[in-house]
């Protein structure tokens, strides 16, 4: 089966830097998406990785190992309105989009 | 109107009653795509639209039917809510239908069936 792994619940503290890791065990792999989702709201897109490596943008950066099935979150400067639901996603073989169950960040002063 | 919009932003309905929820994205996307988002699994796909016209059967179809008659609307009906469709229910489109394009959200309808 298709799997997708995210820690339920992480807390960080407002200035810090949090990393959110994500692994994933799927038919096929073509791409990796994060997206946010703030309480009560829709998912929206943060990155998009298909290579290996890390991609950076701005406060935030991911990174995708491929062989070892595995990504990262990295949010740097921890604001309080980072505190969100954080989605992993993942492009299998057949183009379907397989979605975790997100992880949830709680920013504390 | 500029994405995606839903209607209605909630709803709460009796066991048994017709509903539909509406989507309608003026970005010209291709792609359709109704999910549930129920607390601690995730988003799952319910219905999938490549382009105006087709639809598909995602992970959890069951229940509910969609139809792609224009490229902007792809309603959602559930025929016989039960209350097991108590969820929050997001569309989104992307430009195409393949899994390696972004995908955009609506702001979505919150369902609970009674």
């Amino acid at each position: 089966g298709q799997n997708i792994d995210q820690p339920t619940e992480m807390t960080a503290t407002e200035g810090a830097i949090v990393q959110i890791n994500c692994t994933y065990q799927t038919s096929g792999f073509n791409g990796l998406f994060w997206y946010q989702q703030h309480a009560g709201e829709a998912p929206t897109f943060l990155s998009y990785n298909v290579l290996d490596g890390l991609e950076e943008k701005g406060r935030f950066s991911s990174f995708l190992s491929r062989s070892k099935g595995y990504s990262y979150l990295l949010l740097k400067e921890l604001q309080m309105k980072d505190s969100a639901s954080y989605l992993c996603a993942v492009t299998d073989s057949n183009y379907q989009l397989i979605w975790g169950a997100g992880t949830k960040l709680i920013i504390k002063p | 109107i500029a994405g995606i919009t839903q209607a209605p932003t909630s709803q709460i309905l009796a066991a048994g009653r017709r509903m539909t929820l509406r989507c309608t994205q003026d970005m010209r996307h291709n792609a359709m795509y109704w999910y549930r988002q129920d607390l601690g699994l995730g988003l799952r796909l319910i219905h999938y639209s490549n382009t105006a016209g087709t639809t598909g059967k995602g992970e959890v179809p069951d229940g509910y039917s969609v139809s792609r008659a224009n490229t902007d609307d792809f309603p959602l009906t559930l025929a016989s809510a039960v209350p097991s469709q108590t969820s929050v229910y997001f569309c989104a489109s992307s430009v195409t239908g393949e899994g390696t394009d972004t995908q955009y959200f609506g702001p979505g309808t919150r369902l609970t069936v009674l």
